[in-house]
C-alpha cells in the first residue's frame, strides 16, 4: 500500500519569502500525486498533480513541485509567499493505473508573518 | 473542474439523533462519490467509495451500519449518520470524480457536532 509522509506540521515564513513543503511517498512504481490546499473550515482545492512527463508541474496560484524519483519526493515550491496562502496544505498518492483514490499525508500547516 | 456542495454547511445534534448530509455535484456526472472524515488538524480518512446506483464499499473498520451512503443519481449522494454519538462529531467531506477524470473534485465539507 502506499504511504505519504510530510515531516513538517507547521512552517511559518514571512510574507514575501519562498517557500518549500515536503513530501515524501512510499510506492512500488511511479505514483499519481497531488498537492492540495485546505483553508479553515473548507474543502480541498487542487493545486498541481503529476502522473508523468515533465517532472516539474506548474500548478495554480504560483506553486510548482518537483517529482524526483531517486529521493521519492514530490516537494512543494513557491517562490514568493502571500498572506493568503496561510492554509493547510496536503500531498496525496495515487496507485498509477487504478482509481485516482488519494492517500493523504497529515498536512503541513502554513503560517505566514506580515 | 466540478462544482461540489453539501449540505449543511454545519450541523448540531443531541447524542442518539441521526443525521443526513447530502453532497451534490452541480455541473458534473458524477459516477463516482467519496466520503472522507476529518479530524481536527489530521488528515482525510476515507471512509467510502459509491458508485451511481451501487452499493458503497466501505474501508475497513467504518461501520456501514452506522454511515449509511446513498448514490441514488449522478449529482446526489447522502451521509447518514445514525445514532450519532460524540465521538462521531467530525468534518465531513464529500468528493467526486467521473469517467475519464484522474482528479477527485471536493466538496466545502460538512462540520458535525453531536452534543
Amino acid at each position: 500500500a502506499q504511504s505519504v509522509t510530510q515531516p513538517d506540521i507547521h512552517i511559518t515564513v514571512s510574507e514575501g519569502a519562498s517557500l518549500e513543503l515536503r513530501c515524501n511517498y512510499s510506492y512500488g512504481a511511479t505514483p499519481y500525486l497531488f498537492w492540495y490546499v485546505q483553508s479553515p473550515g473548507q474543502g480541498l482545492q487542487l493545486l498541481l498533480k503529476y502522473f508523468s512527463g515533465d517532472t516539474l508541474v506548474q500548478g495554480i496560484k504560483g506553486f510548482e513541485a518537483e517529482f524526483k524519483r531517486s529521493q521519492s519526493s514530490f516537494n512543494l515550491r513557491k517562490p514568493s509567499v502571500h498572506w493568503s496562502d496561510a492554509a493547510e496544505y496536503f500531498c496525496a498518492v495515487a496507485r498509477s493505473g487504478g482509481s485516482y483514490i488519494p492517500t493523504f499525508g497529515r498536512g503541513t500547516s502554513l503560517i505566514v508573518h506580515p | 473542474g466540478a462544482v461540489v456542495s453539501q449540505h449543511p454547511s454545519w450541523v448540531i445534534c443531541k447524542s442518539g439523533t441521526s443525521v443526513k448530509i447530502e453532497c451534490r455535484s452541480l455541473d458534473f456526472q458524477a459516477t463516482t462519490m467519496f466520503w472522507y472524515r476529518q479530524f481536527p488538524k489530521q488528515s482525510l480518512m476515507l471512509m467510502a467509495t459509491s458508485n451511481e446506483g451501487s452499493k458503497a464499499t466501505y474501508e475497513q473498520g467504518v461501520e456501514k451500519d452506522k454511515f449509511l451512503i446513498n448514490h441514488a443519481s449522478l449529482t446526489l449522494s447522502t451521509l447518514t449518520v445514525t445514532s450519532a454519538h460524540p465521538e462521531d462529531s467530525s468534518f465531513y467531506i464529500c468528493s467526486v470524480t467521473g469517467v475519464n477524470y484522474n482528479e477527485q473534485f471536493f466538496g466545502p465539507g460538512t462540520r458535525l457536532t453531536v452534543l
